[in-house]
């Protein structure tokens, strides 16, 4: 049982947009930034949102990220079939751990 | 190229003990705090440990607690992570991460986050 809870899968048709829930608590989402993780079967995960909304270097703009309270969203638009992958939220909790979600599998259509 | 790369994993016996490295390149590996992360066959991501720049700050996961030790070696551009008392429930694709923000202690890091991480090594614990 993973601290953050994440739906266990989405899909969604290419070009469309699909978004990726993430809820936690005021212990840790509630009270730090969030970030999260693309992981593409067989591969290492790979950041693609830090500090709630911000993006590395090399991340196309069609990932954003938002958070409200204790609940963080990922948004996909313009979906490719190179962003199916599996998809982890993650941050820090008062209790000096780091929490990440049970992970979202992206199925595109 | 910023680069890690992880070895040290292979089968072991449950009570053994293990000790894994990842070798950092492509950066200025003592300005950065470390991370362990553990991927069990077919489940998420799990937190092992995380540990400062300058090895004053360490951080465990429930699960490991008292069990693994993680440190580096700055000269060496190395972090390592020795595993003792191993547990079959341990067996797992370690993942050696870069941390991006600032650790200290008896408060969470605001911001962090884990930005290169290495291909993994795996470790088997199995009789």
């Amino acid at each position: 049982q993973s601290v953050l809870t994440q739906p266990p899968s989405v899909s969604a048709a290419p070009g469309q947009k699909v978004t990726i829930s993430c809820s936690g608590k005021s212990s840790n989402i509630g009270n730090n930034y969030v970030s999260w993780y693309q992981q593409v079967p067989g591969s290492a995960p790979k950041l693609v949102i830090y500090e709630n909304n911000k993006r590395p270097s090399g991340i196309p703009d069609r990932f954003s990220g938002s958070k409200s309270g204790s609940s963080a969203t990922l948004s996909i638009t313009g979906l490719q079939t190179g962003d199916e992958a599996d998809y982890y939220c993650g941050t820090w909790d008062t209790r000096l751990s780091v929490v990440f979600g049970g992970g979202t599998k992206l199925t595109i259509l | 190229e910023v680069q890690l790369v992880e070895s040290g994993g292979r089968l072991v016996k449950p009570g053994g003990s293990l000790r894994l490295s990842c070798a950092a390149s492509g950066f200025s590996f003592s300005s950065y705090s470390m991370n362990w992360v553990r991927q069990a066959p077919g489940k998420g991501l799990e937190w092992v440990s995380s540990l400062n720049s300058f090895s004053s700050y360490v951080f465990y996961g429930d699960s490991v607690r008292g069990r693994f030790t993680i440190s580096r070696d700055n000269a060496k551009n190395s972090l390592f992570l020795q595993m003792n008392s191993l547990r079959v429930e341990d067996a797992a694709v370690y993942y050696c991460a870069r941390g991006i923000g600032i650790l200290t202690a008896n408060q969470p890091p605001r911001g962090y986050a884990m930005d290169v991480w290495g291909q993994g090594t795996t470790v088997t614990v199995s009789s």
